[in-house]
Order: C-alpha cells, then sequence, then structure tokens
C-alpha cells in the first residue's frame, strides 16, 4: 500500500517561513490527488485549511498556501503565529474512492 | 450551518462490534455531490480514513479496514453509522465523522464532527 509521507515535525520564529510537504513512498503527487491539509490542535477535531492543491477554505488566513513543489504538494505558513503550532496533515485521493492521510508534522512556533 | 454529531459507546469489550452514529443538521444527506465518511485517530498517532457512504448507499472502504467495516446510511433519519467488528485495543482511537465534497475537480472533507473516544477493554 502506498504510503503518504510527511515531515515529522519542524520548527520556525515567530513572523518566519516554513514549508511542509507531502509526498508518495511511490511515485509524484500531482493535482489529481487533490492534496488538502488539515490542521489539528490538541484535542480538537481537524480543521480544513486548504484544499484542491491550493484552495483555501473559508476563514482561513492568506498566510496559508498550498501548492505543488517538484514531485509533493506543500503548505507554506508565510509570518507563522504562535497560534499556527498545531499538527499538520495531509490527505490525498488514491483513486477509487480511496483516501490516505500522511502522518502529520508538528509545527512548533519559538 | 451544516453540523455533524458522532454519538455511541465509548467502551467496546474486545472481539465485540463498534457500532456509531453520525447525526447531520442543517443540510439534506441526501444532497447531492458529497460522500459522508468516517475517520479515525488512535491516541498520540495520525489520522486514518475508514470509508465513505453516499446518500444513495454506495460505500468505499479502506481496504485495510474492509473485512470488519460496514457504513450505513438512514436519510429518512438524516444520519449514518459505522459498524466495526471484532474490535481489537488497536481499534481505541477518537472517530470523526465528515462531510467529503466530492465534485468535478473538487474533493475535500470539510466540515468535521467534534469527535467521540472509543476505548476497546474488558
Amino acid at each position: 500500500q502506498t504510503v503518504v509521507t510527511q515531515e515529522p515535525s519542524f520548527s520556525v520564529s515567530p513572523g518566519g517561513t516554513v514549508t511542509l510537504t507531502c509526498g508518495l513512498s511511490s511515485g509524484s503527487v500531482s493535482t489529481n490527488y487533490y492534496p488538502g491539509w488539515y490542521q489539528q490542535t490538541p484535542g480538537q477535531a481537524p480543521r480544513t485549511l486548504i484544499y484542491n492543491t491550493n484552495t483555501r477554505s473559508s476563514g482561513v488566513p492568506d498566510r496559508f498556501s498550498g501548492s505543488i513543489l517538484g514531485n509533493k504538494a506543500a503548505l507554506t505558513i508565510t509570518g507563522a503565529q504562535a497560534d499556527d503550532e498545531s499538527d499538520y496533515y495531509c490527505a490525498l485521493y488514491m483513486g477509487s474512492g480511496s483516501w490516505v492521510f500522511g502522518g502529520g508534522t508538528k509545527v512548533t512556533v519559538l | 450551518q451544516l453540523q455533524l454529531q458522532e454519538s455511541g459507546p465509548g467502551l467496546v469489550k474486545p472481539s465485540e462490534a463498534l457500532s456509531l452514529t453520525c447525526s447531520v443538521s442543517g443540510a439534506s444527506i441526501s444532497s447531492g455531490s458529497y460522500y459522508w465518511v468516517w475517520i479515525r485517530q488512535p491516541p498520540g498517532k495520525g489520522l486514518e480514513w475508514i470509508g465513505s457512504i453516499f446518500y444513495s448507499g454506495s460505500t468505499y472502504y479502506n481496504p485495510s479496514l474492509k473485512s470488519r467495516v460496514t457504513i450505513s446510511i438512514d436519510t429518512s433519519k438524516n444520519h449514518f453509522s459505522l459498524k466495526l467488528s471484532s474490535v481489537t485495543a488497536a481499534d481505541t482511537a477518537v472517530y470523526y465523522c465528515a462531510r467529503l465534497t466530492y465534485a468535478v475537480a473538487k474533493r475535500w472533507f470539510d466540515p468535521w464532527g467534534q469527535g467521540t473516544l472509543v476505548t476497546v477493554s474488558s
């Protein structure tokens, strides 16, 4: 079974920029995988940030942006703020109705 | 405003079946272009898609769980349900329900329910 890969953790300074990636154990991520990004703080349900590669969900600040970088989907946080400290999960559509989530990236802002 | 709410037992014995319901309010579960999904998260771990169902009853399941999972839908009650059989401690998780938008060139999970913790223990 294909594995969706994410960096386990990232640290970013307040006001800084960080790019998280979402790849495949075999092959390249494209828009056909409908990459989505979900933010989760401890004890809370995930919140939709980005879908269809680069569309921000309603109410999501424009410091969050999605793209395809090389062979991976990417989430960039520009001007990181303290409340961006969360776990971030990507999800990819694998076809035939099937979805796979990445293992998540823990972002620390300090 | 569309809202989803999970409900069901918080404790299930090993080898028994786990049953949860997701009640949908603010919109009809029979609306086209949407699937209704279950996703789970073991304590301290990542998210896992369990399966999806359309209002017609058409389903897709995670291959790793397919032999034990049944997702059903009741349009008259505006809710959908999850049944996971022969549970073990590895099935202990927070279970989320969510709506999956499934349109031309558009697919994403939103909104999500608040989640419900199910513990498998004797």
